[in-house]
């Protein structure tokens, strides 16, 4: 009830393509749900972040889409770059009394040039 | 600048050795959290603070051990009882606001190796 399942585990996409990355959750009190950046050797940084009530949510080339229904969210890099090169980690927030970030197992992106 | 500092970035220790890492922010942030993170893992949640002199266990808090004397300190201990304590540790803050919703600010992380 607490995991946020993520997949691919490792992904390889040409300069110019189009990255996704998928997560499901099953804790329906999940109301939070953001996506983190990793560079090698640094912290993860909040890199766009969507509530539940939304399905979709822009900033740049980079994409959350949200299927409440199906308990399913995606993060979608247009124009891939070998700049966003990373590890990406989704994860999933409920508040209240439990206030707690679950985050899911990342996913390794190399955007070849 | 404001942020979180970790140190040490990187950290070796013998087995059955205490050793402490270091988180110091200059956010004026009232929560401090502790992950670790292993390969294929994610981030799991060690110990975190949401005031002064107050702090709980995470998920994984056997092994470890935290205190907040300081807003702006959290200091973690890894205790000769973890088992596996080799790992990239990372500390985190969030503000009133931010921590309603996940949006945690993180240190570079140090990287323990137990020899």
């Amino acid at each position: 009830q607490q995991q946020v399942k993520q997949s691919p585990q490792s992904l390889i996409v040409q300069k110019g393509g189009i990255s996704i990355i998928n997560c499901a959750y099953e804790n329906t009190a999940f109301d939070y749900f953001p996506w983190y950046q990793q560079f090698p050797g640094k912290g993860p940084a909040l890199l766009i972040a969507i509530r539940p009530d939304v399905s979709e949510k822009k900033e740049g080339r980079f994409t959350i889409s949200f299927n409440k229904s199906a308990k399913q969210f995606s993060l979608h890099i247009m124009d891939s770059q070998p700049g966003d090169s990373a590890t990406y980690f989704c994860a999933a927030f409920t508040g209240g009394a439990t206030n707690k970030l679950i985050f899911g197992t990342g996913t390794l992106l190399a955007v070849q040039p | 600048d404001g942020g979180i500092t970790q140190s040490p970035k990187y950290l070796f220790r013998k087995e059955g050795q205490n050793v402490t890492l270091s988180c110091e922010q200059n956010l004026n942030h009232d929560a401090m959290y502790w992950y670790r993170q292993d390969p294929g893992q994610g981030l799991r949640l060690i110990y975190y603070s949401q005031i002064v002199n107050d702090f709980q266990k995470g998920d994984i808090a056997e092994g470890y051990s935290v205190s907040r004397e300081k807003k702006e300190s959290f200091p973690l201990t890894v205790t000769s009882a973890q088992k596996n304590p080799t790992a990239f540790y990372l500390c985190a803050s969030s503000t009133s606001t931010s921590g309603r919703t996940g949006e945690l600010f993180f240190g570079e992380g140090s990287r323990l190796t137990v020899l």
